[in-house]
């Protein structure tokens, strides 16, 4: 099974600054990574495929980078809605896993 | 709009039954491959089933693997989980998800989740 861990776990800012959410797998899942943003009582939403595309309707303030092992999720600046937790999830074997999440909160 | 719709969810003691739907309008639920993914109270989300569109290929979580059982009418586009001897770490808020494309892409379209609550 792929682990995939996300650091940090929490991460405390402002409004208007730059977030910097890192996700690393166990091995290559070459560039079959996804994020999603989960609000409380919501159902998490598609951010990004495929380690770099942009979902539908996604702002550009939200992108994606990396392959192999290790991803990134920048937020360039935060806005109000953007406080919010953070999955990476791997598509590149079974099970499909997700990792555990940072969580993005109003500092 | 395209939409899911899961019910079915509630309380139930250990050891015994439930089975969850998940209605699908606003797209040709036939052409997609479909999963649940589940959330426990406080917890990250875990994917746990998935189904191809023509019921060829199936694949389960290990945690689940033997007890629960995924399964599709595309006539009344329609997912359904089957789940038998529940236990405690099964509660969970239970999500159906389409994927963009192939049946093992990114979740594009989630339901709104129904809640399982495991408990004697």
């Amino acid at each position: 099974e792929i682990v995939l861990t996300q650091s940090p776990a929490t991460l405390s800012l402002s409004p208007g600054e730059r977030a910097t959410l890192s996700c690393r797998a166990s091995q290559s899942v070459s560039s079959y990574l996804a994020w999603y943003q989960q609000k409380p009582g919501q159902a998490p939403r598609l951010l990004i495929y495929d380690a770099s595309n942009r979902a539908t309707g996604i702002p550009a303030r939200f992108s994606g980078s990396g392959s192999g092992t290790d991803f990134t999720l920048t937020i360039s600046s935060l806005e109000p809605e953007d406080f919010a937790v953070y999955y990476c999830q791997q598509r590149s074997y079974w099970p499909l896993t997700f990792g555990p999440g940072t969580k993005v909160d109003i500092k | 709009q395209v939409q899911l719709v899961e019910s079915g969810g509630g309380v139930v003691q250990p050891g015994r039954s439930l089975r969850l739907s998940c209605a699908a309008s606003g797209f040709f639920f036939s052409t997609y491959g479909m999963h649940w993914v589940r959330q426990a109270p406080g917890k990250g989300l875990e994917w746990v089933a998935v189904i191809s569109f023509d019921v060829s290929d199936i694949h389960y979580a290990d945690s689940v693997k033997g007890r629960f059982t995924i399964s599709r009418d595309n006539s009344k586009s329609t997912l359904y989980l089957h789940m038998n001897s529940l236990r405690g770490e099964d509660t969970a808020v239970y999500y159906c998800a389409r994927p963009r494309g192939g049946w093992y892409d990114a979740f594009d379209i989630w339901g709104q989740g129904t809640k399982v609550t495991v408990s004697s």
